[in-house]
């Protein structure tokens, strides 16, 4: 079966611009989590999704950074006035089932690059 | 607060050497632990997990708890095993145990 898709997989950006990720989970997967990945520094938690519950969005580096997810399914991150050190890999995945042992599969994720 | 080190960035073998990724964790409680791996120009995907026990792609990993490690071995490395490896942490599940805290990673080239 199709794996967890984002969109685009390549964004280059202007400072100051707004962007849109995307990323659609695997069917069924209940749970959605987003990720960083930046040079040296390894994976960052950004945001988790879980049903209808309210997301985790502990890991939001600023207010910049939102979330959402429509459906339960779909899931966007929006970075807002963009700048240089939000250049990164986004990465999403999801889960079966929102527990700690539960297997995430990750997407290709979206490599930001900001000017 | 739950942490995971890998200590090193890099790490190079021959081809038919043993390997061991090293990871140390810090946790207060029984954590779930993971290796997951990254093969170039692949989606990051989960190797194995301690809690079963298994041996994948002849990697095995040991959770010790007396010294909070969960080194990931393999006697024999083999060029297709050249990858990005992360260790990841979480705890045993429910409430907010589930996110999974990632180290910084360790790139493993192995030559022939």
């Amino acid at each position: 079966g199709a794996g967890v898709s984002q969109s685009p997989s390549n964004k280059v950006t202007e400072k100051g611009k707004d962007v849109e990720l995307r990323c659609d989970p695997i069917s069924g997967h209940t749970a959605l989590y987003w990720y960083r990945q930046s040079l040296g520094q390894g994976l960052e938690f950004l945001i988790y999704f879980q049903g209808n519950s309210a997301p985790d969005k502990s890991g939001l580096p600023s207010d910049r950074f939102s979330a959402e997810r429509t459906g339960g399914s779909v899931s966007t991150l929006t970075i807002q006035r963009t700048q240089q050190e939000d250049s990164a890999v986004y990465l999403c995945a999801s889960s079966l089932v929102a527990r700690g042992n539960s297997p995430l599969h990750f997407g290709n994720g979206t490599r930001l690059t900001v000017t | 607060a739950q942490r995971v080190t890998q200590p090193e960035k890099l790490l190079s073998v021959f081809k038919g050497a043993p390997v061991e990724l090293k990871c140390n964790y810090s946790y207060s409680g029984s954590p779930e632990l993971f290796w997951y791996v990254q093969y170039s120009r692949q989606r990051l995907q989960l190797l194995l997990r301690h809690i079963s026990r298994e041996s994948i792609k002849g990697f095995t990993a040991d959770l010790n708890k007396g010294e909070t490690s969960f080194h990931l071995k393999k006697p024999f490395a083999q060029e297709e095993d050249s990858a990005m490896y992360y260790c990841a942490l979480s705890g045993p599940g429910g409430g907010s145990n589930y996110k999974l805290t990632f180290g910084k990673g360790t790139l493993l080239t192995v030559n022939p």
